[in-house]
């Protein structure tokens, strides 16, 4: 079954604990991206990879770090969390160009840092 | 830079029709997505509009106009699992192989029997 998965699913953490989010998909997508969703913002974009070593910021990218080693992963990694990173976090993927490619979204991972 | 305006909130009865409209501002257009999403899901696909006019798929239709910067999702014989939020999205024009999205805030539809 093609999909994107995400783990975990839920984390509670606390202040300044680095932790990483995994983000594997298993449809040989080029394109792989992380959105956080907050209430009354929608979702942004915090980092996005256009193929393998190939990594550039979002629109909200600061306290984030990511890598793309392989192809099908995607980690997100967050140094020293602090609690307004807490959100509800998307990993996302699709082919690249300019037609009608959907972006396939992972089940989501909600982050509480106290 | 890109705005995206949709209403916050709209409510429905079952078996009725809704428009969920979306504005937007951009400096380039690659196409309007639109995406449905349940509470505490992922976002999945619904439609894809790049050329003016409607596009329809079952009961869920989207239509286009690129001059007036417009967009609405149409859907018909609500039923009660179409309580969702219903993203707008519009791809950035910046080179990022196409594929950046950028959401508007969503629209929460409530369907009430």
């Amino acid at each position: 079954e093609a999909q994107v998965t995400q783990n975990p699913r839920y984390l509670i953490t606390v202040t300044g604990k680095k932790l990483t989010v995994t983000c594997s998909q298993n449809m040989n997508h080029e394109y792989m991206s992380w959105y956080r969703q907050d209430p009354g913002l929608g979702l942004r974009q915090i980092y996005y990879s256009m193929n393998v070593e190939v990594t550039d910021k979002g629109d909200v990218p600061e306290g984030y770090k990511v890598s793309r080693k392989e192809k099908r992963n995607f980690p997100l990694i967050l140094e020293s969390p602090s609690p307004n990173q807490t959100s509800l976090y998307f990993c996302a993927s699709s082919l690249p160009g300019k037609s009608y490619n959907e972006q396939f979204f992972g089940p989501g991972t909600r982050l509480t840092v106290l | 830079g890109q705005n995206i305006d949709q209403p916050t909130e709209m409510t429905a009865t079952e078996g009725a029709i809704v428009q969920i409209n979306c504005t937007y501002q951009t400096s380039g257009f690659n196409g309007l997505f639109w995406y449905q999403q349940h509470a505490g899901e992922a976002p999945t696909f619904l439609s894809y509009n790049v050329l003016d006019g409607l596009e329809e798929k079952g009961r869920f239709s989207s239509f286009l106009s690129r001059s007036k910067g417009y967009s609405y999702l149409l859907l018909k014989e609500l039923q009660m699992k179409d309580s969702a939020s219903y993203l707008c999205a519009v791809r950035d024009p910046k080179n990022t192989g196409f594929q950046k999205l950028v959401f508007g805030t969503g629209t929460r539809l409530l369907v009430s029997p």
